[in-house]
Formats: C-alpha cells, structure tokens, sequence
C-alpha cells in the first residue's frame, strides 16, 4: 500500500523567511501533486512533477522532485501572511492503482507578521 | 478557467437515509472522482470513474456507496444509508488524463452532515 509522509504537520514561519516543506512517499509513481487548502474550501492545485529532478515554480513557492528518493519538497521563498493555508502532496498510483490519488496528511502552515 | 460545480454546499440528513450528492465536471473531462475528508484529518480516495463505470474503489466505498452518470454532464455520488462516521466533505474532481501534464480539478465540496 502506498504511503505518502508529509512533514512537518505544523509550521510556523514568520514573514520573510524560507522554510521547505517534505514529502515522502513509499512506493514508484510516475507523478507528484501539491496542493493548498483554505480553511473550509476546495483543493487548490499548485503543481504536477512528472518526472525526476523535474522543478517547477509559482511566485515564492518552488516544488522539486526526487523520485529516486521518493522525494518531493516544497520550498518557500520569503513568506507573506498570504500563503497562510494547509500544504498537501499526493502521489497517484502504487499498488496496482492508476487512477487513485493518496494524499499526505497535509502540513499547516501559518505565516506571522 | 473552468470548474467543477457540486451541491449541495451542505447537507444535513439523518442516520440511515439516503443522500445524494451532485457534481457536474469540466466539460472535456473524462475522468471523474470522488473524495471525502473528515474534519481536520486527510483526504481519502473513494472512487473512480470513466467511460460510464467504476475504474477503481476503496475499502471505504462498500454498498452502502453508488456512483451515477446519468445524463451527460452530471455524476452522482449516493449513500444508500448514512451512518455517523460519513459525516465529512465530500469533494467531486475531474481530470482530462489524456493531457501529459494533467492536474486534478476538485470541486468546492460538499459537507455532509449525519445525525
């Protein structure tokens, strides 16, 4: 069964700094998403890594992808009080399964003044 | 950009009745989901759907849970007979998996309530 750990669960960052958020995952799957939820919506997709070393970036947010390590990170750059908001990756298939999305329980982060 | 639509926003319903939640999907989309999350913990495949039958399903998704096409653009999800523990959000997606760099679209969800 695939198994996806996202750490930490808990972040807080004060504004200006840069923090990574990890992402590991347990088994081969050919892509990585991340997301980010506020609180009481919807999931926001922010990325898809398709393949090794692939980096993709948005504003102060960069997402990498290790999938020899079975390794995703998501950086961020000088925090704004605006990326306040629950961080999930999700990686697809494992098991057998092409469609299903397992998702990591999600990192909460919360940027102070 | 386009969305995925679902409703309704929230639901309340009694333990053992039957509930129906709607979701139209992106229209070129042909890959359809559902998804729930429980409050504060995360979220959990339920099932897939493509070419009007379920591709895959979770241990959650027993047959108490139907999934519905039943016309053209929209896709249902139905609990025969609630229980407490499917108090959660229920979120609906799409994905056109025929695009290399295909993303998950989810809807903005359901809360379903179960007293």
């Amino acid at each position: 069964e695939l198994k996806v750990e996202q750490n930490p669960l808990f972040l807080s960052m004060q504004e200006g700094k840069n923090y990574t958020i990890y992402c590991n995952y347990s088994t081969t799957s050919d892509r990585l998403y991340w997301y980010r939820q506020d609180p009481g919506k919807s999931l926001e997709s922010l990325f898809v890594l398709l393949s090794n070393g692939a980096v993709k970036q948005e504003g102060r947010l960069m997402a990498s992808l290790d999938t020899k390590a079975r390794l995703s990170t998501l950086h961020i750059t000088a925090a704004v009080h605006d990326l306040s908001a629950t961080y999930f990756c999700a990686v697809r298939g494992g098991g057998g399964s092409n469609y299903k999305l397992t998702f990591g329980k999600g990192t909460l982060l919360t940027v102070n003044p | 950009e386009p969305e995925v639509t679902q409703t309704p926003s929230h639901q309340v319903t009694q333990m053992g009745q039957e509930v129906i939640l709607r979701c139209v999907p992106i229209s070129n989309h042909l890959y359809f989901y559902w998804y729930r999350q429980i409050l504060g913990q995360k979220v959990e495949f339920l099932v897939s759907f493509y070419n009007n039958e379920i591709s895959e399903k979770s241990e959650i998704f027993d047959d108490q849970f139907s999934v519905e096409r039943p016309d053209g653009s929209n896709f249902t999800l139905k609990i025969r007979s609630t229980k407490l523990e499917d108090s959660a959000m229920y979120f609906c997606a799409s994905s056109d998996l025929r695009v290399t760099n295909e993303k998950l679209f989810f809807g903005s969800g359901t809360q379903l309530s179960v007293l």
